[in-house]
């Protein structure tokens, strides 16, 4: 079964040390990979994405993060945290297959604190 | 945000009345999404339209009644609810490709926080 593993409900760090949000995954095929960042109160807004290519990829606002496959990983950084980036981040997978499928496999959600 | 906008932002409703949620997304997309928010649960995909058919309907009671009258807009028809479908619910768009791309990125409105007495 395909599934999604945020292994921290929360993480803590102080502001303008460098974070970390962890996911890892479980599919058949080859993922594409989606990291999504929720402020209080408001929707997703989308951070970044591995389709295939380099095992780095660059997103919004500083973030990037690191496809590992060996390890199923595709762990969220950001070199030097802001107070700002203060909100709840969500990995989701969805593997490739044939046909007209959209559906997105979600994890529960991490909890970044950034303190001042 | 503003790609994506959902009204209203709040709703508080009793379960037997009938109320409805609508989506509009100004991205030029061919594809729209119902989520179901809820605490400490994975998102719920609740629905998927696509070129304003529905491709999707993950076992959704049918007192959530969906309805996409053209590309740009999502409504979600609630009539007898529950309390346990309080939730915020989120509506989302994407651009496939012609062959039904599984890379296409969705794009989310601020969602509708629902409250049922």
């Amino acid at each position: 079964a395909q599934s999604v593993a945020q292994p921290e409900d929360q993480v803590n760090v102080a502001e303008g040390n460098p974070l970390t949000v962890k996911c890892t995954y479980s599919v058949s095929g080859n993922p594409y990979l989606f990291w999504y960042v929720q402020y209080p109160n408001r929707g997703l807004q989308f951070l970044l994405k591995y389709i295939t290519g380099d095992n780095l990829v660059k997103g919004s606002y500083g973030f990037e993060a690191e496809f590992n496959k060996s390890q199923t990983s595709f762990h969220l950084k950001k070199p030097s945290a802001l107070v700002s980036d203060s909100a709840l981040y969500f990995c989701a997978v969805r593997a490739f297959n044939a046909g007209n499928n959209r559906k997105l496999i979600w994890g529960l959600g991490t909890s970044l604190a950034v303190n001042p | 945000e503003t790609g994506v906008t959902q009204t209203p932002r709040h709703l508080v409703m009793g379960m037997t009345n009938k109320k409805s949620l609508k989506c509009e997304q100004h991205l030029g997309h061919n594809a729209m999404y119902w989520y179901k928010q809820s605490a400490k649960k994975p998102l719920e995909l609740m629905f998927v339209y696509s070129l304003e058919e529905r491709v999707e309907n993950n076992s959704v009671p049918s007192r959530f009644s969906p309805e996409c009258p053209n590309s740009s807009h999502l409504f979600l028809h609630l009539h007898t609810l529950q309390p346990e479908d309080s939730a915020l619910y989120l509506c989302a768009s994407s651009q496939a490709g012609t062959s039904g791309s599984s890379t296409d990125t969705q794009y989310f409105g601020p969602g509708t926080r629902l409250t049922v007495l």
